[in-house]
Protein backbone atom coordinates (compact mmCIF):
# COMPACT_ATOMS: atom_id res chain seq x y z
CA UNK A 1 0.00 0.00 0.00
CA UNK A 2 1.46 3.32 -0.99
CA UNK A 3 2.35 5.58 1.93
CA UNK A 4 0.78 8.60 0.01
CA UNK A 5 -2.06 8.50 -1.84
CA UNK A 6 -3.72 11.10 -3.93
CA UNK A 7 -7.55 11.78 -5.49
CA UNK A 8 -8.62 12.04 -8.22
CA UNK A 9 -6.13 10.35 -10.57
CA UNK A 10 -7.14 13.01 -13.05
CA UNK A 11 -8.98 16.11 -13.05
CA UNK A 12 -10.55 18.01 -15.93
CA UNK A 13 -11.78 21.15 -15.03
CA UNK A 14 -12.79 24.95 -17.67
CA UNK A 15 -10.60 27.74 -17.43
CA UNK A 16 -11.16 30.34 -14.38
CA UNK A 17 -12.83 27.58 -12.35
CA UNK A 18 -11.73 26.57 -8.70
CA UNK A 19 -10.28 22.80 -7.78
CA UNK A 20 -9.22 21.09 -4.72
CA UNK A 21 -6.67 17.98 -4.88
CA UNK A 22 -6.67 15.69 -1.84
CA UNK A 23 -3.85 13.72 -0.28
CA UNK A 24 -3.53 10.97 2.67
CA UNK A 25 -0.55 10.28 3.81
CA UNK A 26 0.29 6.98 6.67
CA UNK A 27 4.17 8.48 6.97
CA UNK A 28 4.71 9.14 10.62
CA UNK A 29 6.46 11.02 12.25
CA UNK A 30 6.79 13.03 9.51
CA UNK A 31 9.03 16.29 9.04
CA UNK A 32 7.06 18.17 6.70
CA UNK A 33 4.86 17.85 3.72
CA UNK A 34 5.24 19.43 0.34
CA UNK A 35 3.06 19.98 -3.24
CA UNK A 36 4.82 19.81 -6.24
CA UNK A 37 3.43 20.70 -9.75
CA UNK A 38 5.30 19.08 -12.47
CA UNK A 39 4.78 19.44 -16.24
CA UNK A 40 4.69 16.72 -18.98
CA UNK A 41 8.74 16.11 -19.58
CA UNK A 42 9.92 18.26 -16.71
CA UNK A 43 11.19 17.74 -13.18
CA UNK A 44 8.69 18.59 -10.17
CA UNK A 45 8.62 22.22 -8.88
CA UNK A 46 7.96 23.10 -5.70
CA UNK A 47 4.49 24.96 -4.86
CA UNK A 48 4.46 24.46 -0.82
CA UNK A 49 6.18 23.22 2.36
CA UNK A 50 4.21 22.97 5.37
CA UNK A 51 6.16 21.49 8.84
CA UNK A 52 3.45 19.02 10.79
CA UNK A 53 2.64 22.31 12.94
CA UNK A 54 1.54 24.22 9.82
CA UNK A 55 -2.26 24.14 9.05
CA UNK A 56 -2.26 26.13 5.53
CA UNK A 57 0.95 28.00 3.57
CA UNK A 58 -0.51 29.73 0.19
CA UNK A 59 1.62 30.68 -2.89
CA UNK A 60 -0.38 32.91 -4.89
CA UNK A 61 -3.38 30.74 -6.44
CA UNK A 62 -2.43 27.49 -4.67
CA UNK A 63 -3.63 27.01 -1.15
CA UNK A 64 -2.19 24.16 0.90
CA UNK A 65 -4.19 22.62 4.13
CA UNK A 66 -2.38 20.01 6.40
CA UNK A 67 -4.36 18.13 9.05
CA UNK A 68 -1.90 16.23 11.04
CA UNK A 69 -4.50 14.45 13.24
CA UNK A 70 -6.34 12.54 10.24
CA UNK A 71 -2.84 12.59 8.03
CA UNK A 72 -4.99 14.52 4.87
CA UNK A 73 -3.50 17.52 2.95
CA UNK A 74 -5.19 19.52 0.36
CA UNK A 75 -4.18 21.47 -2.20
CA UNK A 76 -6.66 24.39 -3.92
CA UNK A 77 -6.55 26.17 -6.91
CA UNK A 78 -8.37 28.80 -7.48
CA UNK A 79 -9.27 31.01 -10.99
CA UNK A 80 -7.26 28.15 -13.00
CA UNK A 81 -5.31 28.66 -16.12
CA UNK A 82 -4.36 27.17 -19.05
CA UNK A 83 -1.00 26.98 -17.80
CA UNK A 84 -1.71 25.07 -14.45
CA UNK A 85 -2.26 21.66 -16.53
CA UNK A 86 -0.09 19.46 -14.96
CA UNK A 87 0.73 16.78 -12.35
CA UNK A 88 0.47 17.84 -8.78
CA UNK A 89 2.32 15.67 -6.71
CA UNK A 90 2.24 15.67 -3.27
CA UNK A 91 5.50 14.39 -1.22
CA UNK A 92 6.33 13.75 2.48
CA UNK A 93 9.16 13.67 4.74
CA UNK A 94 9.68 10.92 7.30
CA UNK A 95 11.32 12.50 10.35
CA UNK A 96 15.17 13.32 10.27
CA UNK A 97 15.58 12.15 7.26
CA UNK A 98 15.48 14.17 3.88
CA UNK A 99 13.85 10.76 1.95
CA UNK A 100 11.26 12.26 0.20
CA UNK A 101 7.90 9.97 -0.48
CA UNK A 102 5.98 10.96 -3.70
CA UNK A 103 2.57 10.29 -3.69
CA UNK A 104 1.20 9.19 -7.49
CA UNK A 105 0.07 12.37 -8.15
CA UNK A 106 -3.04 14.19 -9.73
CA UNK A 107 -3.25 14.98 -13.46
CA UNK A 108 -4.43 18.33 -14.10
CA UNK A 109 -6.32 19.49 -17.56
CA UNK A 110 -7.44 22.85 -17.40
CA UNK A 111 -9.56 23.58 -20.80
CA UNK A 112 -10.19 27.04 -22.10
CA UNK B 1 23.35 28.01 -14.96
CA UNK B 2 21.04 28.43 -12.09
CA UNK B 3 19.27 25.30 -11.74
CA UNK B 4 20.43 21.79 -11.27
CA UNK B 5 21.39 19.98 -15.19
CA UNK B 6 21.21 16.47 -16.12
CA UNK B 7 23.10 15.24 -18.89
CA UNK B 8 22.02 13.23 -21.43
CA UNK B 9 18.43 14.23 -21.65
CA UNK B 10 17.61 11.22 -23.59
CA UNK B 11 19.83 7.68 -23.41
CA UNK B 12 18.48 4.96 -25.80
CA UNK B 13 20.50 1.74 -25.00
CA UNK B 14 19.94 -2.10 -25.42
CA UNK B 15 20.18 -4.52 -22.76
CA UNK B 16 22.80 -5.38 -20.72
CA UNK B 17 24.98 -2.39 -21.63
CA UNK B 18 26.36 -0.35 -18.74
CA UNK B 19 25.26 3.52 -18.73
CA UNK B 20 25.78 6.48 -16.80
CA UNK B 21 23.69 9.37 -16.02
CA UNK B 22 25.08 12.40 -14.74
CA UNK B 23 23.98 15.55 -12.06
CA UNK B 24 24.97 18.79 -11.99
CA UNK B 25 23.64 20.79 -8.85
CA UNK B 26 22.98 23.70 -8.10
CA UNK B 27 26.35 25.60 -6.77
CA UNK B 28 27.17 25.56 -2.83
CA UNK B 29 24.25 22.84 -2.64
CA UNK B 30 25.75 20.10 -0.45
CA UNK B 31 23.05 17.79 -0.61
CA UNK B 32 22.01 15.59 -3.73
CA UNK B 33 19.71 12.98 -4.56
CA UNK B 34 18.43 10.63 -7.09
CA UNK B 35 15.06 9.33 -8.12
CA UNK B 36 13.26 7.16 -10.01
CA UNK B 37 10.04 7.95 -12.19
CA UNK B 38 8.27 5.54 -14.27
CA UNK B 39 5.59 6.14 -16.79
CA UNK B 40 2.47 7.81 -14.79
CA UNK B 41 4.05 7.37 -11.09
CA UNK B 42 5.19 9.77 -8.58
CA UNK B 43 9.32 9.16 -8.02
CA UNK B 44 10.83 7.17 -6.32
CA UNK B 45 13.82 7.66 -4.05
CA UNK B 46 17.00 6.22 -5.03
CA UNK B 47 20.19 7.79 -3.16
CA UNK B 48 21.22 10.81 -1.38
CA UNK B 49 24.50 12.19 -0.56
CA UNK B 50 25.52 15.01 1.77
CA UNK B 51 28.82 15.98 0.33
CA UNK B 52 30.61 12.85 -0.77
CA UNK B 53 29.24 10.66 1.56
CA UNK B 54 26.25 8.37 0.33
CA UNK B 55 23.67 9.23 3.62
CA UNK B 56 20.97 6.64 2.54
CA UNK B 57 21.49 4.24 -0.76
CA UNK B 58 18.70 2.54 0.57
CA UNK B 59 16.42 3.18 -2.21
CA UNK B 60 18.83 1.85 -5.20
CA UNK B 61 17.33 -1.32 -6.51
CA UNK B 62 19.76 -3.98 -6.57
CA UNK B 63 23.83 -3.91 -6.94
CA UNK B 64 23.34 -3.05 -10.52
CA UNK B 65 22.80 0.41 -9.70
CA UNK B 66 25.75 2.70 -8.16
CA UNK B 67 26.18 6.23 -7.53
CA UNK B 68 28.95 8.35 -7.04
CA UNK B 69 29.87 11.94 -6.02
CA UNK B 70 33.96 12.06 -5.64
CA UNK B 71 34.22 15.95 -5.14
CA UNK B 72 30.84 16.89 -4.01
CA UNK B 73 29.69 18.27 -6.78
CA UNK B 74 28.73 16.03 -9.99
CA UNK B 75 27.21 13.20 -8.98
CA UNK B 76 27.39 9.79 -11.36
CA UNK B 77 24.36 7.29 -11.68
CA UNK B 78 26.02 4.07 -12.80
CA UNK B 79 23.73 1.21 -14.21
CA UNK B 80 25.53 -2.17 -14.98
CA UNK B 81 23.92 -4.56 -17.36
CA UNK B 82 20.50 -3.26 -17.83
CA UNK B 83 17.21 -4.57 -18.19
CA UNK B 84 14.22 -3.20 -19.70
CA UNK B 85 12.68 -2.61 -16.56
CA UNK B 86 15.63 0.05 -15.80
CA UNK B 87 13.68 2.49 -18.21
CA UNK B 88 12.46 5.08 -16.75
CA UNK B 89 12.99 8.73 -16.17
CA UNK B 90 16.01 9.53 -14.08
CA UNK B 91 15.71 12.80 -11.59
CA UNK B 92 18.12 14.18 -10.05
CA UNK B 93 17.36 16.89 -6.86
CA UNK B 94 19.88 19.39 -4.69
CA UNK B 95 18.92 21.00 -1.62
CA UNK B 96 21.30 23.70 0.14
CA UNK B 97 21.19 21.37 3.66
CA UNK B 98 21.19 18.99 5.25
CA UNK B 99 19.47 15.86 7.08
CA UNK B 100 15.68 16.76 8.61
CA UNK B 101 16.47 20.46 7.71
CA UNK B 102 13.41 22.28 6.14
CA UNK B 103 15.20 22.69 3.02
CA UNK B 104 13.54 22.79 -0.48
CA UNK B 105 14.88 20.06 -3.39
CA UNK B 106 15.33 21.61 -6.47
CA UNK B 107 14.96 19.38 -9.13
CA UNK B 108 16.71 18.75 -12.71
CA UNK B 109 15.15 17.73 -15.69
CA UNK B 110 15.73 14.27 -15.90
CA UNK B 111 17.00 12.12 -18.10
CA UNK B 112 14.84 9.44 -19.70
CA UNK B 113 16.64 5.61 -19.75
CA UNK B 114 15.06 3.96 -22.35
CA UNK B 115 16.49 -0.37 -22.66
CA UNK B 116 15.56 -2.45 -25.77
Amino acid sequence: KNQVEQSPQSLIILEGKNCTLQCNYTVSPFSNLRWYKQDTGRGPVSLTIMTFSENTKSNGRYTATLDADTKQSSLHITASQLSDSASYICVVTPYNTDKLIFGTGTRLQVFP
Amino acid sequence: GAGVSQTPSNKVTEKGKYVELRCDPISGHTALYWYRQSLGQGPEFLIYFQGTGAADDSGLPNDRFFAVRPEGSVSTLKIQRTERGDSAVYLCASSPGGVGSYNEQFFGPGTRLTVL
